[in-house]
């Protein structure tokens, strides 16, 4: 069935750091695809989205490009701050509107 | 500036008992979901109400069920608990079915011994 795969975690960088959390789908047809965060204590919240091919989602300094030919939405920050310390869920839309996550990756920003 | 708001936090119960966890949202959406949160799976959908009046079974429905008493409030019911519902449990809404942005609540943690 359709599915949504990220890397397993935890990451750990020092901050200033290049972040990059791989995320591939499988799904018929091309659906919406999003980026959802949890920071400690707290439930998810929407990060970006991407809803066609090459489309980018942006938010926060973070970047993900749709890439249908890798079926990829890989998440990017060029520089990471402890404040980003949390889980990241990818996710997309299934056929019947309603939102499938991958397992989520912790990241851990040392200062 | 409330949100959606979940009830308990924290929750400890013996296998066998029963509870409800309480979920209501003040921004007048039409769709609420619940969701489970385990280590390495990610969020699982266990029940959905596309709209007030309508209950939908998500992935993981075993066990578990739902009222949507109106359009504010959906509350999950474990009838007789077992350790395997040992997770963390959400709540979340949305402004329509096919509406991405979901507006979680801070979580319920449940522990069943």
């Amino acid at each position: 069935g359709d599915s949504v795969t990220q890397m397993e975690g935890p990451v750990t960088l020092s901050e200033e750091a290049f972040l990059t959390i791989n995320c591939t789908y499988t799904a018929t047809g091309y659906p919406s695809l999003f980026w959802y965060v949890q920071y400690p204590g707290e439930g998810l919240q929407l990060l970006l989205k991407a809803t066609k091919a090459d489309d980018k989602g942006s938010n926060k300094g973070f970047e993900a490009t749709y890439r249908k030919e890798t079926t990829s939405f890989h998440l990017e920050k060029g520089s990471v701050q402890v404040s980003d310390s949390a889980v990241y869920f990818c996710a997309r839309m299934d056929s019947s509107y309603k939102l499938i996550f991958g397992s989520g990756t912790r990241l851990l920003v040392r200062p | 500036n409330a949100g959606v708001t979940q009830t308990p936090k924290f929750q400890v119960l013996k296998t066998g008992q029963s509870m409800t966890l309480q979920c209501a949202q003040d921004m007048n959406h039409n769709s609420m979901y619940w969701y489970r949160q385990d280590p390495g799976m990610g969020l699982r959908l266990i029940y959905y109400s596309a709209s007030e009046g309508t209950t939908d079974k998500g992935e993981v429905p075993n066990g578990y069920n739902v009222s949507r008493l109106n359009k504010r409030e959906f509350s999950l019911r474990l009838e007789s608990a077992a350790p395997s519902q040992t997770s963390v449990y959400f709540c979340a809404s949305s402004a329509g079915q096919g509406s991405e942005k979901l507006f979680f609540g801070s979580g319920t943690q449940l522990s069943v011994l």
